[in-house]
């Protein structure tokens, strides 16, 4: 059974990077599959920030473009993002999960990352 | 970038009775539309995808329908577990894949 696991920090000072790692357990990351991540601040909804493909082709939200990094590491099972010069805004539960297509299949438990100095 | 809407905002129902939840785009998403479910403190979870193919283990009395801009979520029978917020999201024209600001289906 596929299971997604996010870690990273949950504190991260603004204007620093947000670095996540998910490790993907129970199913390869070099299936025709694509990983994402997507993020809900608290009490809010869900917003998408950016998937990778098992070609290495990545895409990402434009309103989050230039501050987005997602990357692949088949090796060790796992996929991260990097989301540079935080702030507030950026302060949420960040979840990693599996996409077919264009939906997600599978969902890590989320990782709150809380953005304050 | 496509916006959903979703309505109500919040939905009052009591067990047993068959709520229907609503989503609209702004433009066609043809029938690349997902519900998914998510209760406090947990991640979403897929529950209709193709506007109306139930994802893996769902229960028959989730059924979706629509296409183009309308689109609903019919849940038959309302059982005590089933209250939580669903959301929709198309997967049509991206990036970025977007998602409805959800329902909450609470307790009346």
């Amino acid at each position: 059974q596929l299971q997604l696991q996010e870690s990273g920090p949950g504190l991260v000072k603004p204007s620093e990077p947000l670095s996540l790692t998910c490790i993907v357990s129970g199913g390869s990351l070099s299936s025709s599959y694509f990983w994402g991540w997507i993020r809900q601040p608290p009490g809010k909804g869900l917003e998408w920030i950016g998937s990778i493909y098992y070609s290495g082709n990545t895409f990402y939200n434009p309103s989050l473009k230039s501050r987005v990094t997602i990357s692949v590491d088949t090796s060790k099972h796992q996929f991260s993002l990097k989301l540079s010069s935080v702030t507030a805004a950026d302060t949420a539960v960040y979840y990693c999960a599996r996409g077919v297509i264009g939906f997600m299949d599978s969902w890590g438990q989320g990782t709150l990352v809380t953005v304050s100095s | 970038e496509i916006v959903m809407t979703q309505s109500p905002v919040t939905l009052s129902v009591s067990p047993g009775e068959s709520p229907t939840l609503s989503c609209r785009a702004s433009q066609s998403v043809s029938n690349k539309l997902a519900w998914y479910q998510q209760k406090p403190g947990q991640a979403p979870r897929l529950l209709i995808y193709g506007a109306s193919t139930r994802a893996t283990g769902i229960p028959a009395r989730f059924s979706g329908s629509g296409s183009g801009t309308e689109f609903t979520l019919t849940i038959s029978s309302l059982q005590s577990e089933d209250f939580a917020v669903y959301y929709c999201q198309q997967y049509n024209n991206w990036p970025p894949y977007t998602f409805g600001q959800g329902t909450k289906l609470e307790i009346k």
